[in-house]
């Protein structure tokens, strides 16, 4: 299994709604990621987990809030989001730490619509 | 950090070799060369790596110059879904690291 997978691929939801995006990779990988992708822009990075641990938030509003369950599985709980924050949003993983030589594995994404 | 420049677009005939040109003069020794591309509406997809020989896998070729300040991509025989943006990654962030950090890329579009 070399796949990063994500649920839903679309999402719609209201400003007032919470909602969760998952992300599972059963690679063995022990750093997951988070990006956010608006059109036409590259993606960009919001948080990393390194032995389930969050290691990096890029200064990304409360409203958005990582977990990582277990090592297979990293979610993003979403409240109160504004239609701004409609975009792509990536999951990737790695199968070393952040810090060593390593290539990342990326899901397809879930694309999210604030309404 | 290594910064990298790259043009923003380029066009190929299919069946053609694209070269992908990245330019990376502030990169340190012990720095690896990433390339990933992201087909329009999907994931980004790892490529291939280097430090300083040349590399070559099923996707693709990448050459590293002898002064490292510079590399390119090679696709040796381009198809219409090899368009894409194609990002050149350095190892950036404080302790250095390689989590994919993404610049605005080369836009590469096939043509027939």
């Amino acid at each position: 299994d070399t796949e990063v997978t994500q649920t839903p691929k679309h999402l719609v939801m209201g400003m007032t709604n919470k909602k969760s995006l998952k992300c599972e990779q059963h690679m063995g990988h022990r750093a997951m990621y988070w990006y956010k992708q608006k059109a036409k822009k590259p993606p960009e990075l919001m948080f990393v987990y390194s032995y389930e641990k969050l290691s990096i938030n890029e200064s990304v509003p409360s409203r958005f809030s990582p977990e990582c369950p277990n090592s297979s599985l990293l979610n993003l709980h979403l409240h109160a989001l504004q239609p701004e924050d409609s975009a792509l949003y990536l999951c990737a993983s790695s199968p070393r730490r952040p810090g060593m030589n390593t290539e990342a594995f990326f899901g397809q994404g879930t694309r999210l619509t604030v309404v | 950090d290594a910064k990298t420049t790259q043009p923003t677009s380029m066009d190929c005939a299919e069946g053609r070799a694209a070269n992908l040109p990245c330019n990376h003069s502030t990169i340190s020794g012990n720095e690896y060369v990433y390339w990933y591309r992201q087909i329009h509406s999907q994931g980004p997809q790892y490529i291939i790596h280097g430090l300083k020989n040349n590399e070559t896998n099923e996707m693709a070729s990448l050459i590293i110059t002898e002064d490292r300040k510079s590399s390119t991509l090679i696709l040796p025989h381009a198809t219409l879904r090899d368009t894409a943006v194609y990002y050149c990654i350095v190892r950036v962030g404080a302790g250095g690291s390689y989590i994919p950090t993404f610049g605005r890329g080369t836009s590469l579009i096939v043509h027939p």
